[in-house]
């Protein structure tokens, strides 16, 4: 079945500076990829996506891109805020060999923005 | 909308009890799913629906039973609630557009601590 791998688990930056989380992926079918931020006792939202047919994606401070030959993609987030502190997971969807749209999802990475 | 809602939000069982977490979402998604969230394993997939009558296993099925009769609903059962399963339960939902998983948006989750 899909297997996701994230890392790294932990990240400490300072504000102002970039972050990057990588992500890699086992099934080759897998064609959805989105990214979720939790906060701290609340649930985990969605901040982007992106689909296997788009190598990269915008949302102001944040992008994703996406090398389906390598099977990974990673999450950038620029100009670090105090506020983008929480944990980030990203996860992997694909048709698969059932046709069904199963979200699975990577160990999570800590981020934490020093002021 | 309430959109995903998820009863209760904190329960205390001992071991060899059973019980259910309810999941309910008013947005006509057809995808619903659980997920288990343990500290440095991020969300683990624990059954997954494709529609009312069609349910699948995740990631971690043992220990549990669901059924999803109505689009609306999705129950997870534990019939027999062991230490192991001390952790927080998250539902979530997704419409499926032609073909394709889409956003999965999270109930607020239930926290459930078996003694």
């Amino acid at each position: 079945g899909e297997n996701v791998e994230q890392h790294p688990s932990t990240l400490s930056v300072q504000e102002g500076d970039s972050a990057v989380i990588k992500c890699t992926y086992s099934d080759s079918a897998s064609n959805y990829f989105p990214w979720y931020k939790q906060e701290l006792g609340k649930r985990p939202q969605l901040i982007i996506d992106i689909r296997s047919n788009v190598g990269e994606k915008k949302d102001q401070r944040i992008a994703v891109t996406l090398n389906k030959t390598a099977k990974h993609f990673s999450l950038h987030i620029t100009e670090t805020q105090p506020e983008d502190s929480a944990v980030y997971f990203c996860a992997a969807s694909g048709l698969g060999s059932s046709n069904t749209g199963k979200l699975i999802f990577g160990q999570g990475t800590t981020l934490q923005v020093k002021p | 909308n309430a959109g995903v809602t998820q009863t209760p939000k904190f329960q205390v069982l001992k071991t060899g009890q059973s019980m259910t977490l309810q999941c309910a979402q008013d947005m006509n998604h057809e995808y619903m799913s659980w997920y288990r969230q343990d500290p440095g394993m991020g969300l683990r997939l624990i059954h997954y629906s494709v529609g009312a009558g069609i349910t699948d296993q995740g990631e971690v099925p043992n220990g549990y039973n669901v059924s999803r009769s109505t689009t609306e609903d999705f129950p997870l059962r534990l019939l027999s609630a062991a230490p192991s399963q001390t952790s927080v339960y998250f539902c979530a939902s997704s419409p499926r557009d032609r073909g394709l998983q889409e956003t999965q948006y999270f109930g607020p989750g239930t926290r459930l601590l078996v003694l």
